[in-house]
């Protein structure tokens, strides 16, 4: 089955503590991209990624770090997360970038205390 | 000149009602203009998306109508039934720059059987 994997799906956390949420896509697509969704707010994209080793930055990339190593993972990573982080994170591929379809994962919900 | 905004925030109708939802934008190199619709527990999906060369799309029971010298573009849903009670977001991404998606606030629609 086609489809965008997140882990985990929920994650508690502290101030500080460095976390990881990985995502993977078994679709062979060339882009990847991060968004964070909030009450009001809508997605708004953290990091982008047109291919392997090619990242940029959204509209909201402080306090995020991302990696593209390989075609099929796009990790996201909060070095020292903060109790602004707290949102729920989706990860999204294409087949190439933002003006063909997204295919979100289901979403990972952080909070941060 | 980067944001979307989408309007109403919160949506409710009766069955077989037409809903309707708005979006303006500002940047006109704008050029990709999806849809996405999302249920509690899940990452968006596409709906549908329009490029601004044509003015109206319909795909079954939702229509995209497209005003390029208002710079705004509508949502209709016909026939509306309670299954289609979502969240609706819409987008814009540039020509030139594919890794942008931006996207806007989300309208909560409930259709009341």
């Amino acid at each position: 089955e086609a489809q965008v994997t997140q882990n985990p799906r929920y994650l508690i956390t502290v101030t500080g503590k460095k976390l990881t949420v990985t995502c993977s896509q078994n679709m062979n697509h060339e882009y990847m991209s991060w968004y964070r969704q909030d009450p009001g707010l809508g997605l708004r994209q953290i990091y982008y990624s047109m291919n392997v080793e090619v990242t940029d930055k959204g509209d909201v990339p402080e306090g995020y770090k991302v990696s593209r190593k390989e075609k099929r993972n796009f990790p996201l990573i909060l070095e020292s997360p903060s109790p602004n982080q707290t949102s729920l994170y989706f990860c999204a591929s294409s087949l190439m970038g933002s003006n063909s379809p997204l295919h979100f994962g289901n979403g990972t919900r952080l909070t941060v205390t | 000149q980067q944001q979307v905004k989408q309007s109403p925030q919160s949506l409710i109708v009766q069955k077989g009602g037409i809903p309707i939802i708005n979006c303006a934008y500002e940047n006109t190199a704008f050029d990709y203009f999806p849809w996405y619709q999302q249920f509690p527990g899940k990452g968006p999906a596409l709906l549908i998306a329009i490029r601004p060369d044509v003015s109206e799309k319909k795909e079954g029971r939702f229509t995209i109508s497209f005003n390029k010298s208002a710079k705004q573009f509508s949502l209709h849903i016909m026939d509306s039934q309670p299954g289609d009670s979502a969240t609706y977001f819409c987008a814009a991404s540039s020509r030139g720059n594919t890794g942008k998606l931006i996207f806007g606030q989300g309208t909560t629609l409930q259709v009341k059987p």
